[in-house]
């Protein structure tokens, strides 16, 4: 069981935003940066955001992150179709000693 | 660019020791931190441990007993071995690098391997 929550599905249709929540506590997200990995079946994972809200090259900037207290957010603004995949938020645990990862949420394109 | 590429067996038998090698091409192993995570079908991810080229290491405390992570700076490969495996140790297993200034920004990871426990 997870540390971090994230709803277990979103959705939108193409060029809207959909927004992405993980809710931790102060032991995770409340005391330590945030990174969002894109998770397509089948394919390698993909680093989208780090330290809450840097996007590393190559990362449309349709992908922003941001941070406020324990929960943090991932919005994919101009949806597109092959934004369709699983998400995924993590962060060291302090409690826990150990980073963790969120409990995922599957965006679907309708 | 950097690549990384899971390599070993695809079953193994409960109660017997996983062993899995990651080979990093494009890259120095001698330069990263050099994570493991696995993904059970149908659920989450989960960090496994990391290596430092030094042989620096630090395991997840839930199966820090059962793993050991090494490296091979010779080869540009590092290993994980999971003991006295079950059922529930059958999961996508990934490797990913991540830089010295941020050992949790796992950029690239390699495609995966799927391992079966099974008898």
């Amino acid at each position: 069981q997870s540390v971090l929550t994230q709803p277990p599905s979103a959705s939108g249709t193409p060029g809207q935003r959909v927004t992405i929540s993980c809710s931790g506590s102060s032991s995770n997200i409340g005391s330590n940066f945030v990174n969002w990995f894109q998770n397509l079946p089948g394919t390698a994972p993909k680093l989208l955001i780090y330290w809450n809200n840097q996007r590393p090259s190559g990362v449309p900037d349709r992908f922003s992150g941001s941070k406020s207290g324990t929960s943090a957010s991932l919005a994919i603004n101009g949806l597109r179709s092959e934004d369709e995949s699983d998400y995924y938020c993590a962060a060291w645990d302090d409690s826990l000693s150990a980073y963790v990862f969120g409990t995922g949420t599957k965006v679907t394109v309708l | 660019q950097v690549q990384l590429q899971e390599s070993g067996p695809g079953l193994v038998k409960p109660s017997e020791t996983l062993s899995l090698t990651c080979t990093v091409s494009g890259a120095s192993i001698s330069s990263s931190y050099w994570s493991w995570i696995r993904q059970p079908p149908g659920k989450g991810l989960e960090w496994i441990g990391y290596i430092y080229y030094s042989g620096a290491t630090k395991y997840n405390p839930s199966l820090k007993s059962r793993v050991t992570i090494s490296v091979d700076t010779s080869k540009n490969q590092f290993s994980l071995k999971l003991s006295s495996v079950t059922a529930a140790d059958t999961a996508v297993y990934y490797c990913a690098r991540a830089p010295n200034y941020d050992i949790w920004r796992f950029d690239p990871w390699g495609q995966g391997t799927l391992v079966t426990v099974s008898s």
